[in-house]
């Protein structure tokens, strides 16, 4: 089982959609999450941090479910400039971070 | 501000020639420093990370190697690069806060033919 798991998609959505992602991660002891986002042919940045008690940021939410092991992404009123590859990452007991193989968005005009 | 810098930015490389890579960090000191790759269509897979000058740990066996000659410079090699050596590789510094996040430099994009 990979220690990340993600949907690759892709997610192909019109403008104005809610869409969302979701993640898993296999390591339990894990301590820190997050989102980054990755447009094509460019580094990743950081979306945002995915804290237990769920949080937003504009359009975005994430949430956190330890006990099910999985973190998710909202995207509400989707835009043509959200279209990217978003990247779950998951700090693990090793202090490492963990990167999944991210989801594919595609917003349509 | 922190900012993080690598070059060069895109470069074809033939069987057997050597490789350097090169990353500086500005507006911190002491960074914990980490080199990247991505192979097309694939997750980042963290090839070494540094704490400290001179201090190395490699991730995965391979052909690369690591050195951090300067608090605030890594550099990735190889003396003879493999056709498997291409992808996107990607230098990084964790920020300071306690979650521990990556912020990335711009990517080097390495075809080896």
């Amino acid at each position: 089982r990979k220690e990340v798991e993600q949907d690759p998609g892709p997610f192909n959505v019109p403008e104005g959609a809610t869409v969302a992602f979701n993640c898993t991660y296999s390591n339990s002891a894990s301590q820190s999450f997050f989102w980054y986002r990755q447009d094509c042919r460019k580094e990743p940045k950081l979306l945002m941090s995915v804290y237990s008690s769920g949080n937003e940021d504009g359009r975005f939410t994430a949430q956190l479910n330890r006990a099910s092991q999985y973190i998710s992404l909202l995207i509400r009123d989707s835009k043509l400039s959200d279209s990217a590859t978003y990247l779950c990452v998951v700090k693990g007991a090793t202090n490492k971070l963990i990167f999944g193989t991210g989801t594919l968005l595609a917003v349509q005009p | 501000s922190q900012t993080i810098h690598q070059w060069p930015a895109t470069l074809v490389q033939p069987v057997g020639s050597p490789l350097s890579l090169e990353c500086t960090v500005e507006g911190t000191s002491n960074p914990n420093l980490y080199w990247y790759r991505q192979a097309a269509g694939r997750g980042l897979q963290l090839l070494f990370y540094s704490v400290g000058i001179g201090q190395i740990s490699s991730e995965v066996p391979q052909n690369l190697s690591a050195s951090r000659p300067q608090d605030r410079q890594f550099i990735l090699s190889s003396k003879k690069l493999l056709l498997s050596d291409s992808g996107f590789y990607l230098c990084a510094f964790s920020g300071t806060s306690v979650t521990g996040e990556l912020f990335f430099g711009e990517g080097s994009r390495l075809t080896v033919l």
